[in-house]
């Protein structure tokens, strides 16, 4: 499995674009990355998934460069509520079976 | 939408006794997951389950810890002999497809062990 990499936390500003890097260097061939958010005392969510290059949806962005050796999370113009812990995982989407979460990154919006 | 539901939100138990703790998955999903969470720290994976049997565990899914989808609609986390040291909050997930797909999360069941 992959092993990631992502800052503690990370303090930011309503209002604000926040980007969150995550370095996965040993990604292999058939692994995908996905975000998820994570607020007190719930179960983490499904933010957005991709494989290479960008993907959008209504929520998020994921860029991915060529060599697949990170990716960034980018929340635009973030509110008060995207206070969360945001997770990188990297696995493979089909064959395996074990999703390993990591430490995460605690993002304070602050008004 | 579709969700996963747990029960019980919380338990109180006293240390030594069996508890067992219950997901309802999505029901067309496929691979179904128990995580826990203790207070301030990682969400850590405890084990998968598809086709009716443990796919992978981790090292702290120990012998106290059992799975089971007894009816096809459940899925149950039984701890046989709760320590101090498992209070935590156990999330079940599931997915249609294997891992890295879009995991769905429960709301968790608060365990806490007297």
């Amino acid at each position: 499995l992959a092993k990631t990499t992502q800052p503690i936390s990370m303090d930011s500003y309503e209002g604000q674009e926040v980007n969150i890097t995550c370095s996965h260097n040993n990604i292999a061939t058939n692994d995908y990355i996905t975000w998820y958010q994570q607020f007190p005392s719930q179960g983490p969510r499904f933010i957005i998934q991709g494989y290479k290059t960008k993907v959008t949806n209504e929520v998020a962005s994921l860029f991915i460069p060529a060599d697949r050796k990170s990716s960034t999370l980018s929340l635009p113009r973030v509110s008060l509520s995207d206070t969360a812990v945001y997770y990188c995982l990297v696995g493979d989407r089909g064959g395996g079976f074990k999703t390993i979460f990591g430490a995460g990154t605690r993002l304070f919006v602050k008004a | 939408e579709p969700e996963v539901t747990q029960t019980p939100s919380h338990q109180v138990t006293q240390m030594g006794q069996e508890v067992i703790l219950r997901c309802v998955p999505i029901s067309n999903h496929l691979y179904f997951y128990w995580y826990r969470q203790i207070l301030g720290q990682k969400v850590e994976f405890l084990v998968s389950f598809y086709n009716n049997e443990i796919s992978e565990k981790s090292e702290i899914f120990d012998d106290q810890f059992s799975v089971e989808r007894p009816d096809g609609s459940n899925f149950t986390l039984k701890i046989r002999s709760t320590k101090l040291e498992d209070s935590a909050m156990y999330f079940c997930a599931s997915v249609i497809q294997g891992a890295a797909g879009e995991l769905f999360f429960g709301e968790g069941s608060r365990l806490t062990v007297l």
